[in-house]
Formats: structure tokens, C-alpha cells, sequence
């Protein structure tokens, strides 16, 4: 079975502060993982695509790596505007069907 | 503009009722989705649908169906049958050249 591990489930920082959040991840035939933002009562937004280890992708404040068994987004000097609920997702299987897993994501607060 | 619309945002609905939740898409994707999003899990597959007529169960469809007759629609309901309804749905259609899920602004079921 697919499985998305997010940690830490909350992280709270001061502007300014940089830091990272981890995704791990089982899954058997990844076809590729990632990162949204959830802003509160809203649907997802999209960030990034990820498909292969030692891939990177970055966006403003925002940077995504990728290994085999897990990946990381890291936050660069954050600004309030950035908190949010970040959620990883993997995408795998074969054929027609892609499946998509969630973990449970990782609240980011940022403080002024 | 392109995008998922889904409606109500908001839904009341006493035990014992059906109650349908619309989604309605303007990608020309084929695949659908819907799932459910509870305080601190992530987010649960219900259905999910490939092409027009032709859907699947997902990780938590008891209690729920579906139906695709458009590209453009596939509607959920809640039935009676489900024990805790109470939730955030979201609807989801899939970019398959690059595994972006494009999500609606979901709807929240309160059950009195």
C-alpha cells in the first residue's frame, strides 16, 4: 500500500526564519510527487511536479528536492503570506489509472 | 476561465437525507476525483473516474456514488448509508501529461 509521511505536522516561524518541511514516501512505481499549498476552507494549489531523484524545483521563496525515498521543501527567509497547509502527494501505478496518495500535510505558520 | 467549479460551498443536511454535490470542469480533462478531507488526515479518495460512463471505487466509497454521463460533470452523493458525513468534499480533475491535479473550492457537509 501507498504511504505519505509529512512531518513535522505544524511548524510555526518567525519572518524570516528559514527552515524545511519532509515528505517520505512508499510507493511502488512512482511516477512523480507533489507539493501543494491549501490555504484554510479553500482546494489545493499546485507547486510543484517532481519525477526523479536529485530533481529540484523552485519557486520565490520556495525550493523542492527529491530523493528515493523522500523530499523536502524548503522555506527561504518566509513571510506571513506563506502560512499555509503545504501538502505532498505521490502519484504511481501503471497503465491508466494514477492513483494519487496525500499525507496529511504540515501547517506552516509564520509569524511577523 | 478554466477551472473546477463546485457547489454548494456550504451544506446542511439532517440524518437521514441524500444530498448531492455538484462538480463541474472546463479542462477537457478526462479523469475526475473526489475526496474527503478531515481534521488532521489528509486527504481520502471516495470515487475517481477515468472516462465518461466508467468510475471507480476509491479508499472510502461506502456510502457514497457517483455518477459521469458528461466529460464535464461528475456529481457525488452522500447517502443515508454514511455513518459520518460531516466533512469537506473536494472534487478534482487530473492534467494527465503532468499528473497536476486541478482541485475545486470544495464543499462542506454539516450533518444537524
Amino acid at each position: 500500500e501507498d504511504q505519505v509521511t509529512q512531518s513535522p505536522e505544524a511548524l510555526r516561524l518567525q519572518e524570516g526564519e528559514s527552515s524545511s518541511l519532509n515528505c517520505s514516501y512508499t510507493v511502488s512505481g512512482l511516477r512523480g510527487l507533489f507539493w501543494y499549498r491549501q490555504d484554510p476552507g479553500k482546494g489545493p494549489e499546485f507547486l510543484f511536479t517532481l519525477y526523479s531523484a536529485g530533481e529540484e524545483k523552485e519557486k520565490e521563496r520556495l525550493k523542492a528536492t527529491l530523493t528515493k525515498k523522500e523530499s523536502f521543501l524548503h522555506i527561504t527567509a518566509p513571510k506571513p503570506e506563506d502560512s499555509a497547509t503545504y501538502l505532498c502527494a505521490v502519484q504511481a501505478g501503471s497503465g491508466g489509472y494514477q492513483k494519487v496518495t496525500f499525507g496529511i500535510g504540515t501547517k506552516l505558520q509564520v509569524i511577523p | 476561465d478554466g477551472g473546477i467549479t463546485q457547489s454548494p460551498k456550504y451544506l446542511f443536511r439532517k440524518e437521514g437525507q441524500n444530498v448531492t454535490l455538484s462538480c463541474e470542469q472546463n479542462l477537457n480533462h478526462d479523469a475526475m476525483y473526489w475526496y474527503r478531507q478531515d481534521p488532521g488526515q489528509g486527504l481520502r479518495l471516495i470515487y475517481y473516474s477515468q472516462i465518461v460512463n466508467d468510475f471507480q471505487k476509491g479508499d472510502i466509497a461506502e456510502g457514497y456514488s457517483v455518477s459521469r454521463e458528461k466529460k464535464e460533470s461528475f456529481p457525488l452523493t452522500v447517502t443515508s448509508a454514511q455513518k459520518n458525513p460531516t466533512a469537506f468534499y473536494l472534487c478534482a480533475s487530473l492534467a494527465t501529461n503532468t499528473g497536476e491535479l486541478f482541485f475545486g473550492e470544495g464543499s462542506r457537509l454539516t450533518v444537524l
